[in-house]
């Protein structure tokens, strides 16, 4: 139980076109979802927060109309990069709350890497 | 502020041997505590919680960890590592204020080599 996945795993653009990544809970509903990025050899950055049904919450420094998320059903959220560039190429892995007990467990997708050139 | 640190960049152990990757943390009220591996190229897996109760949890893979509130520690532990155990670990504890424990924090993680 508890798996989430990410569809593509791994994409090449060109630079000025726009991406879509998709984040699925594949069998428990998830009302928050999360988007992060990582770098090589570092650790996980925290983009923005994506509620089902509401407009997602950005941390400081991401660009909301960079980085556009959907979350339309329980069950999926999308990021999108628009007008990707050569620096939003990234590892970016989202992640998926389940309530277990009387706190929320994160679930962690497989990962998209994003390359642009 | 809430704040997670593994001292160690790197942890290197032969197989078969016991291994700890060491994490200490600074959070108000109780802790919430998480352990993930992250193998090559690939996603955040989670390995075990500490919510509350017992300080020994034990989790995925034959891991465990220890959760100390005087050391303010959560040291993930095994008692024989595998070469497949090589990956990256990180120790994550909610971020203060967050509703869930959705928002975690992340540190740099440990590298842990596991040689034949």
């Amino acid at each position: 139980g508890a798996v989430v996945s990410q569809h593509p795993s791994w994409v090449i653009c060109k630079s000025g076109t726009s991406v879509k990544i998709e984040c699925r809970s594949l069998d428990f509903q998830a009302t928050t979802m999360f988007w992060y990025r990582q770098f090589p050899k570092q650790s996980l950055m925290l983009m923005a927060t994506s509620n089902e049904g509401s407009k997602a919450t950005y941390e400081q420094g991401v660009e909301k109309d960079k980085f556009l998320i959907n979350h339309a059903s329980l069950t999926l959220s999308t990021l999108t990069v628009t007008s990707a560039h050569p620096e939003d190429s990234s590892f970016y892995i989202c992640s998926a709350s389940l309530r277990e007990g009387p706190r929320e467990t994160q679930y962690f997708g497989p990962g998209t890497r994003l390359l642009v050139l | 502020a809430q704040s997670v640190a593994q001292p160690e960049d790197q942890v290197n152990v032969a197989e078969g041997n016991p291994l700890t990757v060491k994490c200490t943390y600074s959070v108000s009220g109780n802790p919430y505590l998480f352990w993930y591996v992250q193998y090559p190229n690939r996603g955040l897996q989670f390995l075990l919680k500490y919510i509350t109760g017992d300080n020994l949890v034990k989790g995925s893979y034959g891991f465990e960890a220890e959760f100390n509130k005087s050391q303010t520690s959560f040291h993930l532990k095994k008692p024989s590592a595998l070469v497949s155990d090589s990956a990256l670990y990180f120790c994550a504890p909610p971020r203060k204020g967050s509703s869930n424990t959705g928002k975690l924090i992340f540190g740099q993680g440990t590298t842990l080599q596991v040689k034949p």
